[in-house]
This record gives structure tokens, C-alpha cells and sequence, in this order.
């Protein structure tokens, strides 16, 4: 069955630190592949998708992903966090060449000290 | 930048009670999705509409609910009789191509 993982329910990292959230998919082939971001009582928001090629991709906000076919991992980063960053992030992943579902993980909590 | 609206943003209601989520998906996107989050859970998918018919379905998807396209514009999601487990926020999202989905900001749904 197709399925998203995200290890990290929740992360706390100072403001101004680096950042690496952590997405594992289980697809029969490879995925589409997103990340969404939720702030407390809004909606989700794009912040960078994968189809194919450039396995780095970019997205809003300072944010990548780097999709490793080798570890169906689909890691999202941040060099330096800011404290605006503070939400709920999901991975989530699509099959291609279908109008299909997408199948989200569980989200990873993201806390900002200063 | 187009984006995709829902109403009402909350709905109260009593149990065994009929409601109507709506969304306005973006205009030229051809393909329309409902999903759903219980609180504290992950995004649940519910259904996927293109050429006004369904698409896919899931399992939470049972005859107590309904989508249709009325007109040219809005999608909408029908519970027909709700139940307190019915109570989360649904999202609808819409697409151009069968790639990005871009998501509305949800309709808070509580049942009494």
C-alpha cells in the first residue's frame, strides 16, 4: 500500500539553526512528491513539489527537498530558521499520471525558540 | 494570485443534520478534491471529481456523502446526516493538470 512517513511528530530548533525534516514514501513507483506547510488554524500551503529531474528542488520561503530514490526519502531543509517557521509541516505524495490522491503523512510539529 | 476559497470558514451542527460545504476551486483547474483532518490527525483524502463525475473515492466516503458542480464554479461537498465523528476540517483543493493541488482553507466542521 502507498504510504508517507514522517519519523518526527515534533522539533524544536533554535531560531537561526538549520533545519531538516524528515519524509519516507512507499510507492510502487516513484511519486509525486510535496510539502505543505500549516500554520495554527490555516489552511495548507505549497512549499515545493517534486515530479521528476533535479533531484534538488526549491520552494518558498528559503525551503528545498531532496528526493534520494535510493532511500525514498523526501527531506526538507531550511539553512536558517526563522520564527515565523513555526507550523505543521507535511510531507505528502501523489501517484503520477493520475488526477489521484494524495496520501499525507502525519506531520511534523515545528517549534522556534529564540 | 487565484486561490482556492471554501464557506462557511465554521459550521455548527446538530447531529443528523444535512450540510453543505462549498468551494470555489481556482478558475481554469479542471480537477477538484475534498479531504478532510480530524483534529490532531493527518489529511485524510475523501474524494476526487474531474468532468463532473468521481474520479476515486475512499473508504470514509460512504453514501452519506455527496459532491456536485452546480455550475461553473463551485464544488460542493453534502454530508447528509451528520454524526459527531463527522466533526474535522475539510479542505477542498483543486488542480489544472493531474500534478499540483492547491488547497483552500478549510471549512471547521463541529457536530453536537
Amino acid at each position: 500500500a502507498q504510504s508517507v512517513t514522517q519519523p518526527d511528530i515534533h522539533i524544536t530548533v533554535s531560531e537561526g539553526a538549520s533545519l531538516e525534516l524528515r519524509c519516507n514514501y512507499s510507492y510502487g513507483a516513484t511519486p509525486y512528491l510535496f510539502w505543505y506547510v500549516q500554520s495554527p488554524g490555516q489552511g495548507l500551503q505549497l512549499l515545493l513539489k517534486y515530479f521528476s529531474g533535479d533531484t534538488l528542488v526549491q520552494g518558498i520561503k528559503g525551503f528545498e527537498a531532496e528526493f534520494k530514490r535510493s532511500q525514498s526519502s523526501f527531506n526538507l531543509r531550511k539553512p536558517s530558521v526563522h520564527w515565523s517557521d513555526a507550523a505543521e509541516y507535511f510531507c505528502a505524495g501523489g501517484n503520477t499520471g493520475t488526477a489521484s490522491k494524495l496520501t499525507f503523512g502525519t506531520g511534523t510539529r515545528l517549534q522556534v525558540t529564540l | 494570485e487565484p486561490e482556492v476559497t471554501q464557506t462557511p470558514s465554521h459550521q455548527v451542527t446538530q447531529m443528523g443534520q444535512e450540510v453543505i460545504l462549498r468551494c470555489v476551486p481556482i478558475s481554469n483547474h479542471l480537477y477538484f478534491y475534498w479531504y478532510r483532518q480530524i483534529l490532531g490527525q493527518k489529511v485524510e483524502f475523501l474524494v476526487s471529481f474531474y468532468n463532473n463525475e468521481i474520479s476515486e473515492k475512499s473508504e470514509i466516503f460512504d453514501d452519506q456523502f455527496s459532491v456536485e458542480r452546480p455550475d461553473g464554479s463551485n464544488f460542493t461537498l453534502k454530508i447528509r446526516s451528520t454524526k459527531l465523528e463527522d466533526s474535522a476540517m475539510y479542505f477542498c483543493a483543486s488542480s489544472k493538470s493531474q500534478e499540483t493541488q492547491y488547497f483552500g482553507p478549510g471549512t471547521r466542521l463541529l457536530v453536537l
